[in-house]
């Protein structure tokens, strides 16, 4: 089975950092774009950032350049997002995804986030 | 950057009836575009890639149409099941974008 599930959020203060992590299985990873996407609450789905599958190339929605950074481990199969300098506006639920030829699938259930002091 | 605008925002329906959402690009994005549905406090699914294309195990009853820079996500027959929102999202290009979402109520 295709799946990707993530860890690593929780409360971190306004201007902290938090790096969130994904563990996929069931696919050939290396093969493989991701994808973190982001919804807070109440709202709808916001795209985050993706890396190709080789790590060569990333890109980010302009809301978190400098801040945000995607990376992967193809030898442990995992994602990761490091985020610093939060704000109260990055409050989400962060999903880490597949991504399959430009569709998204499968998604992870999410990992919540919650800056505040 | 392309943006995505759907409408209706909300929508309410019975079961059994056939209902349409309008996804339109500010560019043509040819056929990228992609419909989820999300229910409460779960993940997005992919229902429909490629604009027209039915995912592996999404109900007939969803289909998809359009190109360029209007698309529209059909369900023929409500289903309980059905009631969630859904969202289109447009992979022609970089930075990625995703509509405002349609809410799908029972009526």
């Amino acid at each position: 089975e295709v799946q990707v599930v993530e860890s690593g959020g929780g409360l971190v203060q306004p201007g902290g950092s938090l790096r969130l992590s994904c563990a996929a299985s069931g696919f050939t990873f290396s093969n493989s774009a991701m994808t973190w996407v982001r919804q807070a609450p109440g709202e709808g789905l916001e795209w985050v950032a993706s890396i190709e599958r080789d790590g060569n190339k990333q890109y980010y929605v302009d809301s978190v350049k400098g801040r945000f950074t995607i990376s992967r481990d193809n030898a442990r199969n995992s994602l990761f997002l490091q985020m610093n300098s939060l704000t109260a506006e990055d409050t989400a639920v962060y999903y880490c995804a597949k991504v399959t030829g430009g569709p998204i699938d499968p998604w992870g259930q999410g990992t919540l986030v919650i800056v505040s002091s | 950057d392309i943006q995505l605008t759907q409408s209706p925002s909300f929508l309410s329906a019975s079961v059994g009836d056939r209902v349409t959402i309008t996804c339109r690009a500010s560019q043509g994005i040819s056929s990228s575009l992609a419909w989820y549905q999300q229910k409460p406090g779960k993940a997005p699914k992919l229902l429909i890639y490629g604009a027209s294309t039915l995912r592996s195990g999404v109900p007939s009853r969803f289909s998809g149409s359009g190109s360029g820079t209007e698309f529209t996500l059909a369900i023929s027959s409500l289903q309980p099941e059905d009631f969630a929102t859904y969202y289109c999202q447009q992979y022609k290009s970089y930075p990625i974008s995703f509509g405002q979402g349609t809410r799908l109520e029972i009526k």
